[in-house]
């Protein structure tokens, strides 16, 4: 069936440092990828998202690495900042289905 | 306005009662959706309406009721839960349906069961 791993499930960085999360989906009709943060206490939101015809995609201190063909992808943070502290989900969906799948999630924990 | 308001914030019932989650949105979104979210755990999908109508039900057991009353509107309706149900309830919206594309979330609904 559909599934989506993540790893890692902690990951903790110096502020400054990078911070990336790798995921992997098991599903090959899948061709939406979107990562959302949630913040203790608050609910989930969409931070970047990437299709399937595009390789990489990018937004300020935020990237995202699709690789169709190994079925990966991954989130880059760079020069992280406390706020950026919170649980990260990779999440698929495939084309002409109703759901999206998560990952288990990453808490990040970004020290000043 | 880009917001999904779920009401009530915090819910505390007993194994007999019944109560009754809601959630809206005003942004002409025609898929909706149930999560229920455990701590430390992704979200989990319940149910999936769209254009009002059912389209999935994860095999929830049938003690969580779901209605779709207008394109707006989404409720959840609870009786006879168990203490294993406590969880946050987070009703979510999106324009595009299949596949479903950014999913806005309500905050939630805190539900504890006694």
């Amino acid at each position: 069936g559909e599934n989506v791993e993540q790893h890692p499930s902690t990951l903790s960085v110096q502020e400054g440092d990078s911070a990336v999360i790798k995921c992997t989906y098991s599903d090959s009709a899948s061709n939406y990828f979107p990562w959302y943060k949630q913040e203790l206490g608050k609910r989930p939101q969409l931070i970047i998202d990437i299709r399937s015809n595009v390789g990489e995609k990018k937004d300020q201190r935020i990237a995202v690495t699709l690789n169709k063909t190994a079925k990966h992808f991954s989130l880059h943070i760079t020069e992280t900042q406390p706020e950026d502290s919170a649980v990260y989900f990779c999440a698929a969906s495939r084309a002409g289905g109703f759901k999206t799948i998560f990952g288990a999630g990453t808490r990040l924990f970004v020290k000043a | 306005d880009t917001e999904v308001t779920q009401t009530p914030k915090h819910l505390v019932m007993g194994m007999t009662n019944k109560k009754s989650l809601k959630c809206e949105q005003h942004m002409g979104h025609r898929a909706m959706y149930w999560y229920k979210q455990k701590a430390k755990k992704p979200p989990e999908l319940m149910f999936v309406y769209s254009y009002e109508k059912l389209s999935i039900n994860e095999s929830v057991p049938s003690r969580f009721s779901p209605e779709c009353p207008n394109s707006s509107l989404l409720n959840l309706h609870l009786h006879a839960l168990q203490p294993e149900d406590s969880a946050l309830y987070l009703c979510a919206s999106s324009q595009v349906l299949r596949p479903p594309g950014e999913l806005f979330f309500g905050e939630g609904s805190r539900l504890t069961v006694l």
